[in-house]
């Protein structure tokens, strides 16, 4: 049973135009949330958390959104660049340590 | 090294071998996080320690699967009777304490032919 769900295998958006990623988990412990970020050949990379206290956290470009009552949560990137293009993967935890994973969504940003 | 660094990046075994995998955390870490990636698939978490001793390995899939962390730095997992299904990438990742950001390596692409 998957506690965490990106449904969107992937997503193609314009340079300069906000990439919107989806996440949904079943698990309500989860009270810690995150996106990694994670090119070919190389390990994930931490890109922003939010704590279930919080409905909103921005760091630059990046901004992440939880809904606890709809336990969904996404990421929006604005504006989106070509260096962008990775695979996205959002995660959750209830210990902050053990981190379930989602199966990742291919995001494209094309020039 | 400033990351985390893990060895070999890829390993080809056969059926029924032993293989170690290695990693190296980023210096000062105290926890230290094992995970599996199947192909198509998100991380899956395997076994987490904090300093020497592991805080949680219930992610270890049977008992074939096994990791050591002796001195609190460098962990092995290592798998016996090695089998096709364990063909994945194995990641490592460390934080400097619990509950707080972890960096992963590189990965080990791990082949069971």
């Amino acid at each position: 049973d998957q506690q965490v769900k990106q449904n969107s295998p992937s997503l193609s958006v314009q340079e300069g135009r906000i990439s919107i990623l989806n996440c949904d988990y079943t698990n309500s412990m989860f009270d810690y949330f995150l996106w990694y970020k994670k090119y070919p050949a190389e390990g994930p990379t931490f890109l922003i958390s939010i704590s279930s206290i919080k409905d909103k956290n921005e760091d630059g470009r990046f901004t992440v959104f939880l809904n606890k009552s709809a336990k969904h949560l996404s990421l929006h990137i604005v504006p989106s660049q070509p260096g962008d293009s990775a695979v996205y993967f959002c995660a959750a935890s209830e210990d902050g340590n053990k981190l379930v994973f989602g199966a990742g969504t291919i995001l494209r940003v094309k020039s | 090294g400033a990351g985390v660094s893990q060895t070999p990046s890829n390993k080809v075994t056969e059926k029924g071998k032993y293989v170690e995998l290695r990693c190296d955390p980023i210096s000062g870490h105290t926890a230290l996080y094992w995970y599996r990636q199947s192909l198509g698939q998100g991380p899956e978490f395997l076994i987490y320690f904090q300093g020497t001793g592991a805080a949680d390995d219930s992610g270890l899939p049977n008992d074939r699967f096994f990791a050591v962390r002796p001195e609190g730095s460098v962990s092995t997992l290592k798998i016996q009777r090695t089998e096709r299904g364990d063909s994945a990438v194995y990641l490592c990742a460390s934080s400097f304490a619990e509950n707080t950001e972890a960096f992963f390596g590189q990965g080990t692409r791990l082949t069971v032919v």
